[in-house]
């Protein structure tokens, strides 16, 4: 139980475009859904919190409108790069929570930005 | 403020030896901890965690840590180290309004055969 997929698990783009990774719960309802990102050889920064049904809540220094986050349902966050360039280049991984103390993370997401 | 400490990024570990990484944390309210495994270009995978009770808790693959509040440490010990534990390990703590984890910056383990 408690499984957490995301898709596309690699993306590479051209500088500009925008890019979407899904984050889906697949056995459980999700009221809290996290993305992180994660630069090479370094920890995992968390970028948002988002609850399903109300606007997603953005650290410190993480732009808003640049990193789209939409909780559409219980089990679906989506995080679409708006604008990408060769800087937003990284590992993307979700997680999601059921109501406990645990997250539960999704394998992670690639993003290259030529 | 939240944050996680990993003092040691790198350790380099003979295989069959034992090991203990090192995990401090400053956190204002009871901590969940958890210690975390991610081998290259994967995510993560939980070896165990903490939340209450008894302060050695034991995890997955032969991995136990314990919980010293005194010292609001959390260190995870193996008594031997096998080649496929190389890889990077994460503690991190959570809790609090809506459970936000914070992550140390990693140690990575290497095995000598």
């Amino acid at each position: 139980g408690a499984v957490v997929s995301q898709h596309p698990s690699r993306v590479i783009c051209k500088s500009g475009t925008s890019v979407k990774i899904e984050c889906r719960s697949l056995d459980f309802q999700a009221t809290t859904m996290f993305w992180y990102r994660q630069f090479p050889k370094q920890s995992l920064m968390l970028m948002a919190t988002s609850n399903e049904g109300s606007k997603a809540t953005y650290e410190q220094g993480v732009e808003k409108d640049k990193f789209l986050i939409n909780h559409a349902s219980l089990t679906l966050s989506t995080l679409t790069v708006t604008s990408a360039h060769p800087e937003d280049s990284s590992f993307y991984i979700c997680s999601a929570n059921a109501g406990g103390n645990e997250q539960f993370f999704g394998p992670g997401t690639r993003l290259t930005v030529l | 403020a939240q944050s996680v400490t990993q003092p040691d990024i790198h350790i380099t570990v003979s295989e069959g030896a034992s090991l203990e990484l090192r995990c401090n944390y400053s956190y204002g309210a009871t901590p969940y901890l958890f210690w975390y495994v991610q081998s290259p270009g994967q995510g993560l995978q939980l070896l165990l965690k903490y939340f209450s009770g008894d302060t050695l808790v034991q995890g997955i693959k032969g991995f136990e840590a314990e919980f010293k509040r005194s010292q609001s440490s959390f260190n995870l010990r193996k008594p031997s180290v096998h080649w496929s534990d190389a890889a990077e390990y994460f503690c991190a703590v959570g809790g609090g309004n809506f459970n936000k984890f914070y992550f140390g910056s990693g140690t990575k383990l290497n095995v000598k055969p």
